[in-house]
Order: C-alpha cells, then structure tokens, then sequence
C-alpha cells in the first residue's frame, strides 16, 4: 500500500521569505505522479504541480518547484518569494500509473506573515 | 458556472439521520471522485465514477455509504443512519477522464457535515 507522510504540521515564514515543505512517500511502483495541492481557508482544493516520476527534471511553476529524489522517496516542495496568498493547507499527494484515485498525506499548515 | 459545485455547503444531521450530498462536476468531464477529509487530516478516498458506472468503492468505510451517478453527470454521495464519525468534509472532484497522474482532477468547495 502507498502511503504518503508529510512531518511537518505547520510552518511560518515571513513574506518574500524561501520555504520549502517536506514530504516522503512509499510505493512498490516504478511508474507513478506526485502532486502538492494548496488548500486555502476557502477549502477549494488547487493542483500546484505535478511531477512524473519517470522524468529526472524537477517540475517547475513559476515560484514554485519540487525537489524530487526517486530513490529516497522525497518529493519537496519550494515557494519561492512567498506571498500573503500562499497561506493555505498544503498536501503532498501520490496517484499510480494504473490508478484512479490520489493518496493524500495529513497536510502542512503554512502561514505567510507580513 | 465553470467549477466543481457542491450542495449543501453545510450539514447538520442528528445522529441516526439519512443524508444526501450533492456534486455537479464540470460538464464534459467524464470521471468523479468523492473524498473525505477529517478535520486537521488530507482527503482520503471514497468511490470513483466513470460516466454511470461506479468503478471502484475501495474507500466507502460501511455500507451506510451510497454513491450514485445515474446519468453520468451530477452525483449524489448518501449516508445513512449518520454516525458522530461520519463529521467531515465531503470533497467531490471530476476530470476529464481517470488515471489521476494524466488528468487533473478539479475539486468542489466541500460539504461540511457535523453530526450531533
């Protein structure tokens, strides 16, 4: 079974400030996605990035990217020049290549501060 | 409107009540998930439709959980017999078709169901 932990409860950072969220899987498969959801307090669940795990390259969205180890089962996220709009819930998430549904880990809480 | 709509937003149900949630998904779209989200915990998943049929229902926790998507479009998530557990956020999410890792699954506001 996939399983997806993210260590790190709540985080703050002072705006314009770098933050990177941690966050490991398990898995069996060879072939599967990675996905960081942000989840304001609206509670709208937004894909941020996406990461294939058979592509070497780390994804990148504008301010943010991952950093994405395959043989130590990371998959970190970086915010880059933090924004007050960033303060949101964070999911680390995982999908097979075979499946349907997303394995979500607990979360990060993170607070951008003025 | 273009996203993932849900209804009701709140629910308050005494324990032992049924309960009927609400998904429109984003018309086109051919998947629909049901997630559900404890407080302070991420989504975890329910059931899948793909158009009408029902795919996979690995996550409904008992059988007093009941998805249907009888045209293919709007979806209805039922509880019956509600239990204090069952408080949560009810996620739905559609997409153009399944395989989470090719297509982004877009997600509703939630339902927020207390159970008293």
């Amino acid at each position: 079974a996939q399983t997806v932990t993210q260590s790190q409860p709540e985080m703050s950072v002072q705006e314009a400030e770098t933050v990177t969220l941690s966050c490991t899987y398990d898995t069996s498969e060879n072939n599967y996605y990675l996905f960081w959801y942000k989840q304001p307090p609206s509670r709208q669940m937004i894909l941020v990035i996406r990461q294939e795990a058979y592509k070497q390259q780390n994804a990148t969205e504008n301010r943010f990217s991952v950093n994405f180890q395959k043989a130590a089962k990371s998959f970190s996220l970086k915010i880059s020049d933090s924004q007050l709009g960033d303060t949101a819930m964070y999911f680390c998430a995982f999908s097979s290549n075979r499946d349907d549904k997303i394995i979500f880990g607990k979360g990060t809480r993170l607070h951008i501060l003025p | 409107g273009a996203g993932v709509s849900q209804s009701p937003r709140y629910k308050v149900a005494k324990r032992g009540q049924d309960v009927a949630l609400r998904c429109d998904p984003i018309s086109g779209h051919v998947s629909l998930f049901w997630y559900q989200q404890a407080l302070g915990q991420g989504p975890e998943f329910l059931t899948y439709f793909q158009n009408e049929a029902q795919l996979d229902k690995s996550g409904l926790p008992s059988d007093r959980f009941f998805a249907e998507r009888p045209e293919g479009s709007v979806s209805t998530l039922k509880i019956q017999r509600t239990q204090q557990e069952d408080s949560a956020v009810y996620l739905c999410a559609s997409s153009h078709t399944g395989l989470a890792g090719y297509n982004e699954q877009f997600f509703g506001p939630g339902t927020r169901l207390t159970v008293l």
